[in-house]
């Protein structure tokens, strides 16, 4: 079945430093999602990605949809303490209502002050 | 986006036993789903519950052990039915308010069954 891949599985970082973690996949996805998870809460939508090759910025946030569509990258630039949760990155084939969305196993983040 | 409020947020249940999890969303939604998330894992999608139709149903789920409600279109129950220690996971909802529209979760329901 479809299946992502999501490295680094976890990371340590100095406040201020720029982080860089990456979602890939053996299938081709249509639309790539970028979530973060904090402790004792849902998931919440960071950025969404619909064309191949597109980079979208939210604040400290870039994403960018991988040319093949086989990928996509989440960088975050300077980093403060609230960036500490998990990231998921998740796929969707289609745009149709049978398109499921499939997740990646995530990546935790700590940030050092 | 959305709202979406989950009742409960937590509970701890009796093994045997069945709980009915809540998911009220501010608006109307087409497409509801409904996930679990084991102890530091990722999510999993159980079924999708679309307004007017019986649940899909996940591999590996079945409706007696799962039963999902969606009465309208801004309202959905799952029921985890007969309890064990190996249900004890988060339960998300999440809808889309569209095809072309990206997934919005609720906070979640914390079940530990002892």
């Amino acid at each position: 079945g479809q299946q992502l891949n999501q490295s680094p599985q976890s990371m340590f970082i100095q406040e201020g430093e720029d982080v860089s973690m990456n979602c890939t996949s053996s299938s081709i996805f249509n639309t790539w999602l970028w979530y973060k998870q904090d402790p004792g809460e849902g998931p919440v939508l960071l950025i969404a990605l619909y064309k191949a090759g597109e980079l979208t910025s939210n604040g400290r946030l870039t994403a960018q949809f991988g040319i093949t569509r086989k990928d996509s990258f989440l960088n975050i630039s300077a980093s403060i303490p609230s960036d500490v949760g998990i990231y998921f990155c998740a796929g969707q084939r289609g745009k149709t209502s049978y398109d499921k969305v499939i997740f990646g196993p995530g990546t935790s983040l700590s940030v050092i002050p | 986006s959305a709202v979406i409020s989950q009742k409960p947020s937590r509970d701890i249940c009796q093994r045997g036993t069945s709980l009915t999890i809540q998911c009220q969303v501010d608006s109307q939604v087409t497409m509801m789903f409904w996930y679990r998330q084991q102890p530091g894992q990722s999510l999993t999608l159980i079924a999708t519950a679309n307004q007017g139709s019986e649940a899909t149903y996940e591999s590996g789920f079945v409706i007696d052990k799962f039963p999902i409600s969606r009465p309208n279109l801004t309202f959905s129950t799952l029921t985890v039915s007969n309890m064990s220690p190996e249900d004890s996971s988060i339960y998300l909802c999440s809808v889309r308010s569209g095809a072309d529209q990206p997934q919005h979760f609720g906070d979640g329901t914390r079940l530990s069954i002892l």
